[in-house]
């Protein structure tokens, strides 16, 4: 079964440092996203991106995020200047619209640690 | 904008009982329906899904009917297992501008043997 793929599984970093986010969604898909989840809490959407650029992005995701699509398969979530408060799990998604309703799936997600 | 509103957990059931999470949604139009599942440790798995009025989604003994007339999509088992505690989360697919899925705060159900 397809799969999307996340890397690095869990990520530590020190405050104020800059991390990238990578995922391979599966590959015929046109809609990725990229959540998070602060730990016991809600899944919480940061960013929609189709056909190359962002087509939505939520409050969360301010001037310190930004994502690119480089080379048609990765796609990578990139934090700027990390906060404490940026600790969480960090999940990418694809979607595939289909005769007969839509797919969409999940990563593993990264973990990512700001200490 | 879209919403998910999922009944607050813990959800405490002995193995075998019947299982109800309720779902509800605010939408733009006619969405697709998902509920997910994260079991502990692990990311979030699509357990079934809907994509219009009347449709039943299952999955592993699970079932969740599309209820436009209620805006509801419940998730439902006849016999729960302890493999089954893990957090559930409803979701739609909004048909607003960017297409983004809106997930529900999650409900974790805990069962016992």
């Amino acid at each position: 079964e397809p799969e999307v793929t996340q890397t690095p599984s869990h990520q530590v970093t020190q405050m104020g440092q800059e991390v990238i986010l990578r995922c391979v969604p599966i590959s015929n898909h046109l809609y990725f996203y990229w959540y998070r989840q602060i730990l016991g809490q809600k899944v919480e959407f940061l960013v929609s991106f189709y056909n190359n650029e962002i087509s939505e992005k939520s409050e969360i995701f301010d001037d310190q995020f930004s994502v690119e699509r480089p080379d048609g398969s990765n796609f990578t979530l990139k934090i700027r200047s990390t906060k404490l408060e940026d600790s969480a799990m960090y999940f990418c998604a694809s979607l595939l619209e289909r005769t007969g309703g839509i797919e969409a799936f999940f990563g593993q997600g990264t973990r990512l640690t700001v200490v | 904008g879209d919403s998910v509103t999922q009944m607050e957990g813990p959800v405490t059931l002995s193995e075998e009982a019947f299982l109800t999470i309720n779902c509800t949604y605010t939408a733009t139009g006619y969405p697709s329906l998902f509920w997910y599942v994260q079991y502990p440790g692990e990311g979030l798995q699509l357990l079934l899904k809907a994509t219009k009025a009347d449709d039943k989604g299952s999955n592993k003994g699970f079932e969740a009917t599309y209820r436009k007339e209620t805006t509801s999509f419940h998730l439902e088992k006849g016999s729960v297992q302890v493999s089954d505690s893990a957090v559930y989360f409803c979701a739609l697919r909004s048909m607003e501008y960017g297409n983004k899925l809106v997930f529900g705060a999650g409900t974790i159900l805990r069962v016992k043997s």
